[in-house]
């Protein structure tokens, strides 16, 4: 079955634009959680989604906000874009909470400049 | 809070030796610990989940241990090969955080012929 799908994979955007980022999970996995991913943090939880409510929230701004659609599609979009917010976003799906494992994209390089 | 530590950024081995890579944390043991490897620019790829009443894991060349007393586990790749050449991440869950991972730093190892 086709894996976890996120576009686009590269990006380039300007301080203060704001972006909208997609990922389309595995077939039939209703969780979809958001990672961002620096060389100086590492992978850093952004937030949940489970049947389009957001279950779990990690500590970052409001700029980053999400959404989850009815057939499990979800976006993540950062408003009023900081050179600290280029980073690797990588998005995940699994079939329900994180004891089973989670299938990652291939992710979304986001560059600010 | 939660500190999840991974023994050292990088490790280098001989092809054909077996690797070993520690994850150790801190406070409460979490109820499932994952481990997973990343190639560079891509997501990471689920390989092994332990449970916490779970003591050890094996699957082909991969073994993984779960000390809840130490705190600790233990990632070994035995008969590596340079194509074990990846980053690898330990991933916590306590079970109630409701799709998020907790993720070590990473440690790069490179196999060498």
């Amino acid at each position: 079955k086709a894996g976890v799908t996120q576009t686009p994979r590269y990006l380039i955007k300007t301080r203060g634009q704001q972006v909208t980022l997609s990922c389309s999970p595995i077939s039939g996995h209703r969780s979809v959680s958001w990672y961002q991913q620096t060389p100086g943090q590492g992978l850093q939880f952004l937030f949940e989604y489970f049947s389009e409510t957001q279950r779990n929230k990690g500590n970052f701004p409001g700029r980053f906000s999400g959404r989850q659609f009815s057939n499990s599609r979800s976006e993540m979009n950062v408003s009023t874009l900081e050179l600290g917010d280029s980073a690797l976003y990588l998005c995940a799906s699994s079939s329900d909470r994180g004891w089973t494992e989670a299938f990652f994209g291939q992710g979304t390089r986001l560059t600010v400049v | 809070s939660q500190k999840i530590e991974q023994n050292s950024e990088a490790l280098n081995i001989q092809e054909g030796k077996t690797a070993t890579l520690t994850c150790n944390y801190t406070n409460y043991s979490p109820a499932y610990l994952q481990w997973y490897r990343q190639d560079p620019g891509r997501g990471p790829v689920f390989l092994l989940l332990i449970r916490e009443n779970e003591k050890e894991k094996r699957k082909e060349r991969l073994k993984v241990t779960f000390d809840t007393t130490l705190k600790q586990s233990l990632f070994h790749i035995t008969a590596s090969q340079p194509a074990d050449s990846a980053t690898y991440l330990c991933a916590l869950d306590w079970g109630s955080t409701l799709g998020r991972l907790y993720f070590g730093r990473g440690t790069q190892l490179t196999v060498w012929p």
